[in-house]
């Protein structure tokens, strides 16, 4: 089945301590992205991927840092996580906007609270 | 900058009834709009998209959107709402120029009442 996971699902932490978010997909889509939900502002992109090596800033992207070491996978690492950063974390995949059109695939979702 | 609008936070429609939810875009060129639903702790799925050609566009779950390029939108449509249509809806745009990001609205949510 077609499908991008996270883990974890829910996570909550304090100020401070580094956490990783993992993503991983089975769809061999060059192009991976993080986005961050809050009410009242929708989907924010944090950092996507163009390719494995190739990452770059999205709209928020402070207090995050990425890595693109294999195709499948996009970790999202908090070094120092805030509480300003407590939110709901979504990875997406897809072919990438060379592509025509192209979908995105969105993983479960991570729900972060850091206290 | 490109940009959407979702003008209503909320949307409440008796089931049986015909649902709309609004988007409006704003780029510079043609966009590529799509619509995503989001149901209770789960991640967005793709419902349909206008690319080029026909301006009503047909999608999953009987959803249909109608891209209207003199008022830029792009509003979402079903003639017969279901209690399960309730959820939380994003419209999006990618601008066709050099910086192919895509760009959320910040959703609406959507209650069917039975």
């Amino acid at each position: 089945e077609a499908q991008v996971t996270q883990n974890p699902r829910y996570l909550i932490t304090v100020t401070g301590k580094k956490l990783t978010v993992t993503c991983s997909q089975n769809m061999n889509h060059e192009y991976m992205s993080w986005y961050r939900q809050d009410p009242g502002l929708g989907l924010r992109q944090i950092y996507y991927s163009m390719n494995v090596e190739v990452t770059d800033k999205g709209d928020v992207p402070e207090g995050y840092k990425v890595s693109r070491k294999e195709k499948r996978n996009f970790p999202l690492i908090l070094e120092s996580p805030s509480p300003n950063q407590t939110s709901l974390y979504f990875c997406a995949s897809g072919r990438g906007p060379q592509v025509r059109g192209d979908t995105q695939y969105f993983g479960p979702g991570t729900r972060l609270t850091v206290l | 900058a490109q940009s959407v609008a979702q003008p209503e936070d909320q949307v409440n429609v008796a089931e049986g009834n015909p649902l709309t939810v609004k988007c409006t875009y704003s780029v510079s060129g043609n966009p590529y709009l799509f619509w995503y639903v989001q149901y209770p702790n789960r991640g967005l799925q793709f419902l349909l998209k206008y690319i080029t050609g026909d301006n009503l566009v047909k999608g999953s779950y009987g959803f249909e959107a109608e891209f209207n390029k003199s008022q830029t939108s792009f509003h979402l449509k079903k003639p017969s709402a279901l209690v399960s249509d309730s959820a939380l809806y994003f419209c999006a745009v990618r601008a066709l120029n050099r910086d192919d990001k895509i760009i959320f609205g910040k959703g609406t949510r959507l209650h069917i009442l039975p």
